[in-house]
């Protein structure tokens, strides 16, 4: 069965620079969420998007931002990054806002050098 | 205050035991969702069981089962069996507003628990 997809899986980037981390949900799924989970911590909701609209938004910097596109993959953008940005990125996909179960991808680990 | 609670970070079980794994919650809204994803040294993570806050049943999916009580707020999490797979980093989330949907979907974890089954 497919899975989500996120690209790159692992990605290293200087301080100060910027980052593009990718979600493909599952197909018919309209539903996305991104999640951060820092080096021993829990994951921690950034944002969401329901049919390329924000759906609920989480602790998520003012450097990032995101969308879900047309195709309903979403891209989460990292401006001006920071050292405490460093951490494992989750997309997950449900079928629809209100289904129960969120899907996982695999995630990015993203290290801030 | 923490939404959900899981105060054993660590738990060794041997073998073919049964484990459970604990976990309070705190939510004033009359409709919730309880989860419990397992995160292998991997990374990723894996979707186990769900409880909704109307459920009149513990539910359980093969050798998960969640011991709902809903007047404690407790959402424990029991492996049957255990499994040398089985050892991970375990969290329990939860999902509120579960009927007024739009801008209610965010899941907040635990700080989980790590299970590791010693053969």
């Amino acid at each position: 069965a497919a899975g989500v997809i996120q690209s790159p899986r692992h990605l290293i980037k200087e301080k100060r620079e910027t980052a593009t981390l990718k979600c493909y949900p599952i197909p018919r799924h309209d539903t996305v969420y991104w999640y951060q989970q820092g080096p021993g911590q829990d994951p921690q909701f950034l944002i969401s998007f329901y049919e390329k609209m924000q759906s609920d938004k989480g602790s998520i910097p003012d450097r990032f931002s995101a969308q879900q596109f047309s195709d309903y993959h979403s891209e989460l953008n990292m401006s001006s990054l920071e050292l405490g940005d460093s951490a494992l990125y989750f997309c997950a996909s449900s079928r629809t806002l209100g289904d129960n179960e969120q899907f996982f991808g695999p995630g990015t680990r993203l290290t801030v050098l | 205050a923490q939404k959900i609670t899981q105060t054993q970070p660590g738990m060794f079980v041997q073998e073919k035991e049964a484990v459970t794994l604990d976990c309070t919650y705190d939510t004033s809204d009359p409709s919730y969702g309880l989860f419990w994803y397992k995160q292998p040294s991997s990374g990723e993570m894996i979707f186990l069981i769900y409880q909704g806050s109307y459920d009149q049943q513990n539910a359980t999916e093969g050798r998960y089962s969640l011991n709902f009580q809903k007047a404690r707020k407790s959402a424990n999490l029991v492996i049957s069996a255990s499994q040398l797979g089985d050892s991970a980093m375990y969290f329990c989330a939860m999902r509120e507003g579960f009927e007024t949907n739009f801008g209610n979907e965010k899941l907040t974890f635990g700080t989980g628990t790590r299970l590791t089954i010693i053969p």
